[in-house]
């Protein structure tokens, strides 16, 4: 089975602080994909990152960096000096070589709250 | 460039009503996706199409179908409406360029349809 955990349901942190949300996924292919999209209070969905099985380099993309273990099955996600702006349901989704027609399995999904 | 794009916004619906959420894409995107999102839930897949002609089943497809006559358009019917099926509905869509090929490119989603059934 294919499932993804995002334990934290809400976070709330003051303005500047730094915030890691946790997901963990299940998978027994060894081909898949991970994703992180952020829904914001308006309710789109925007597309942040998508790393490959093969590549465990971390990335870093301006105050955001996505750290991903395979060991542990995490894709852990970061907000450095977080902002009012970053509030939002953050989801972790993961898409295996198995799911096919490019299907994504999300998980429940974090709130981040950030208070000024 | 309108990305993906869903109608209504919004709806509100008689038990027993039926209705088609409308959901067209301009990105020449072979792959399409309709989830739904209950508060405080992830998104489920309801359907989805590998390309006109084709669709499967997803997660928790009863109450629902889908029919793709265009690599443009994928609608999504709801026949006899539920409470149950009180959500927001997401249409995506992504490019695969099928077998080896990048099969897992990241959804594109549209606005979202909110609709509440009473």
């Amino acid at each position: 089975a294919q499932k993804v955990t995002q334990a934290q349901t809400e976070i709330s942190v003051v303005e500047k602080e730094d915030v890691t949300l946790d997901c963990v996924y299940e998978t027994r292919d060894t081909t898949y994909y991970l994703f992180w999209y952020k829904q914001p209070p308006s309710g789109e969905l925007v597309f942040l990152i998508r790393r490959n099985s093969f590549d465990e380099q971390n990335e870093i993309s301006g105050r955001y960096s996505w750290n991903f273990q395979k060991s542990t099955s995490s894709f852990n996600f970061t907000i450095t000096a977080s902002q009012v702006v970053d509030s939002a349901v953050y989801f972790c989704a993961l898409s295996a070589e198995r799911n096919q027609g490019g299907k994504l399995i999300f998980g429940q999904g974090t709130e981040l709250s950030v208070k000024p | 460039n309108a990305g993906v794009t869903q109608t209504p916004k919004f709806r509100i619906l008689k038990i027993g009503q039926s209705m088609t959420l409308q959901c067209t894409q301009d990105m020449n995107h072979n792959y399409m996706y309709w989830y739904r999102q209950d508060p405080g839930m992830g998104l489920k897949l309801i359907y989805y199409s590998v390309g006109a002609g084709i669709t499967d089943k997803g997660e928790v497809p009863n109450g629902y179908n889908v029919s793709r006559s265009t690599t443009e358009d994928f609608p999504l019917r709801l026949e006899l409406a539920a409470p149950s099926q009180t959500s927001v509905y997401f249409c995506a869509s992504s490019y695969s360029k099928g077998g080896a090929g990048d099969y897992n490119s990241p959804l594109h989603f549209g606005n979202g349809t909110r609709l509440t059934v009473t």
